[in-house]
């Protein structure tokens, strides 16, 4: 079935580091694609998204593009802050009938000073 | 001013109890989820409601029971809690899309259960 493959965590860096976190999917179609970021103690909100292929999606530094080419949607940003620090998760919009999202099993990131 | 609110927060509760999680969006969205996330992070969907109207409804266990009055609540009813069920869960909504599929999820702060 589809599904969504996002790298292991944790991923540590120091702050100003340079940020990468691995997402690859499985679709019927070109579903809309999403990076949902959870801080600590929180829901899950929006951090970007891209609703075609080759669209860029970006928000408070970070970037996704989506490739459909590689079937990804890999997150960067180019300097970490300690207080971007949470748990990331990628996710697909339902396609081929289902009305089921699906999520990636999340990437703990850790900034430090 | 809260988009997707849930009450309550947190929740302790014996082994057998019966127990209800309450959720409400004021974002006139259609489509409204639950939820469950693991001590991993781990995100399970359970069940999606659209316009009242079951649309999901995952391998879940009877003993839960999701319920909604209209279309701006989803409530989550649990009987005979298990220690299994110690979990965060989270509701949701989404607007459709011409597409016809929902997109963005709004998120609300999530009901930290545990079961003793």
């Amino acid at each position: 079935g589809d599904s969504v493959t996002q790298m292991e965590g944790p991923v540590t860096l120091s702050e100003e580091a340079f940020l990468t976190i691995n997402c690859t999917y499985t679709a019927t179609g070109y579903p809309s694609l999403f990076w949902y970021v959870q801080y600590p103690g929180e829901g899950l909100q929006l951090l970007l998204k891209a609703t075609k292929a080759d669209d860029k999606g970006s928000n408070k530094g970070f970037e996704a593009t989506y490739r459909k080419e590689t079937t990804s949607f890999h997150l960067e940003k180019g300097s970490v802050q300690v207080s971007d620090s949470a748990v990331y998760f990628c996710a697909r919009a339902p396609s081929g009938g289902s009305y089921i999202p699906t999520f990636g099993r999340g990437t703990s990131l850790i900034v430090h000073p | 001013d809260t988009a997707v609110s849930q009450t309550p927060k947190y929740l302790v509760t014996q082994m057998g109890n019966d127990k209800s999680i309450k959720c409400e969006q004021n974002l006139g969205h259609d489509t409204m989820y639950w939820y469950k996330q693991d001590s991993k992070k781990f995100l399970k969907i359970m069940f999606s409601y659209n316009n009242k109207e079951l649309i999901i409804n995952e391998t879940v266990p009877n003993r839960f029971s999701p319920k909604s009055p209209d279309k701006a609540h989803l409530n989550l009813h649990i009987n005979s809690l298990e220690l299994g069920d110690s979990a965060v869960y989270f509701c949701a909504s989404s607007e459709r899309w011409t597409s016809g599929v929902p997109e963005t999820q709004y998120f609300g702060p999530g009901t930290r259960l545990l079961v003793l």
